[in-house]
């Protein structure tokens, strides 16, 4: 089946530096959608991409739609304590039945 | 509030009994989602369900079973053949399908020795 490659894996970061992350495929997806999830919580939506090139922000969070399609990036400038978490992105392939498809996580960490 | 609540948030069983894991909506949204999460992997779907009436296996729902009798509810039962049944589940609706924006619950984190 498709899959999404998230990387990194995870990251140690110290508080107030900036975060970046991806997710990418081989596959050309239609849709993109970044969660954070709390420890032993629901992920939550952050973002949501509908189109090549899209450049979205949230907050300190900003977000893009790559324009091949094949993969998206999420940024978090000047890094909190609550940002500590799990983030995942999902997407939605043309032949996936409009079911997301998920990254594997990638865990936020951030140095005492 | 509207929201999503999955009841309980730990649950114990011995191996060999079944379980049903509650999970109720108030938004309105026609289609709901079972997954189910690993440690270090991402979310696997179970089922799904786009309309009352209405469920769709996933892409591991061997083991598992649902109802979906009113639009507000979709409750999960993990059956004894589930190999694996140890898991965090969360529960997911959407306004409709083919809306790609999908909602959490809290989840339930079920514990099977």
């Amino acid at each position: 089946g498709q899959q999404l490659n998230q990387s990194p894996q995870s990251m140690f970061i110290q508080e107030g530096e900036d975060v970046s992350m991806n997710c990418t495929s081989s596959s050309i997806f239609n849709t993109w959608l970044w969660y954070k999830q709390d420890p032993g919580e629901g992920p939550v939506l952050l973002i949501a991409l509908y189109k090549a090139g899209e450049l979205t922000s949230n907050g300190r969070l900003t977000a893009q739609f790559g324009i091949t399609r094949k993969d998206s990036f999420l940024n978090i400038s000047a890094s909190i304590p609550s940002d500590v978490g799990i983030y995942f992105c999902a997407g939605v392939h043309r032949d996936s039945n409009y079911q997301l498809i998920w990254g594997a996580g990638t865990k936020l960490i951030i140095k005492p | 509030d509207g929201g999503i609540t999955q009841s309980p948030k730990y649950l114990f069983r011995k191996e060999g009994q079944n379980v049903t894991l509650s999970c109720e909506q108030n938004l309105n949204h026609d289609a709901m989602y079972w997954y189910r999460q690993d440690p270090g992997q991402g979310l696997r779907l179970i089922y799904y369900s786009q309309i009352v009436n209405d469920f769709q296996k996933g892409d591991i729902a061997e083991g598992y079973s649902v109802s979906r009798e009113k639009k507000e509810s979709f409750p999960l039962t993990v059956t004894s053949a589930q190999k694996n049944p140890t898991a965090f589940y969360l529960c997911a609706s959407s306004i409709q399908e083919g809306a790609y924006e999908q909602y959490f619950g809290p989840g339930t984190r079920l514990t099977v020795t």
